[in-house]
């Protein structure tokens, strides 16, 4: 799977949107982007997944670059409960193929 | 979306005694499940790959002998630490494979004094 590097930590104020970016830029054609988040002495939870055309779901919105080179997950309204590690994952879509998880950004909503 | 629980979420036990994880799932069937373990303020690492019916796939470091794994139904996976030390305290964190993306139990924290 494709490595991804993304920035240790971020802060954004409560009810602003928090714009994550995420660099894969040794992305393969047939892997798909995943975003999890862990909220602390949680286990993960799963936000977001796409392939190339940008998603939307109650939770979030991602954003993946043409080249498919990098994407940003966007929180469009943080709450304090956002607070987490979020973990961007590009692996491909197989069943019963794990996830490997990096050192994430680690997420801070401040009052 | 699917649901995976995890029990107990918390545990302590002396050295040399032995802890059993379960993780299930609850609204799905999973011929695969993964067992994760996470230091703190580290990542997730996966230890080994559970497949209903077959023997668990470690990975490289992990001994066998020491984490029992057990898959004997689609519905349920065990992790046993053996003669659990202080070293093995950690979080251990189950997940279930989906059709597209994994369900993540709500972990473990094991505690060994």
């Amino acid at each position: 799977d494709a490595k991804t590097t993304q920035p240790p930590s971020m802060d954004c104020a409560e009810g602003r949107a928090a714009n994550l970016p995420c660099n894969h830029s040794t992305i393969s054609g047939n892997e798909y982007v995943y975003w999890y988040r862990q909220i602390h002495s949680q286990g993960p939870q799963y936000i977001i997944h796409g392939l190339k055309n940008n998603e939307t779901n109650e939770m979030a919105s991602l954003i993946i670059t043409e080249d498919r080179k990098s994407s940003t997950l966007i929180l469009p309204h943080a709450t304090l409960r956002d607070t987490a590690v979020y973990y961007c994952i590009v692996r491909v879509d197989n069943y019963g193929q794990n996830f490997v998880f990096g050192p994430g950004t680690r997420l801070s909503v401040l009052p | 979306g699917a649901v995976v629980s995890q029990h107990p979420s918390r545990v302590i036990c002396k050295s040399g005694t032995s802890v059993k994880i379960e993780c299930r799932s609850l609204d799905f069937q999973a011929t695969t499940m993964f067992w994760y373990r996470q230091f703190p303020k580290q990542s997730l690492m996966l230890m080994a790959t559970s497949n209903e019916g077959s023997k668990a796939t470690y990975e490289q470091g992990v001994e066998k002998d020491k984490f029992l794994i057990n898959h004997a139904s689609l519905t349920l996976s065990t992790l046993t630490v053996t003669s659990a030390h202080p070293e093995d305290s950690s979080f251990y964190i189950c997940s279930a494979a989906g059709n597209t993306e994994a369900f993540f139990g709500q972990g473990t924290r094991l505690t060994v004094v």
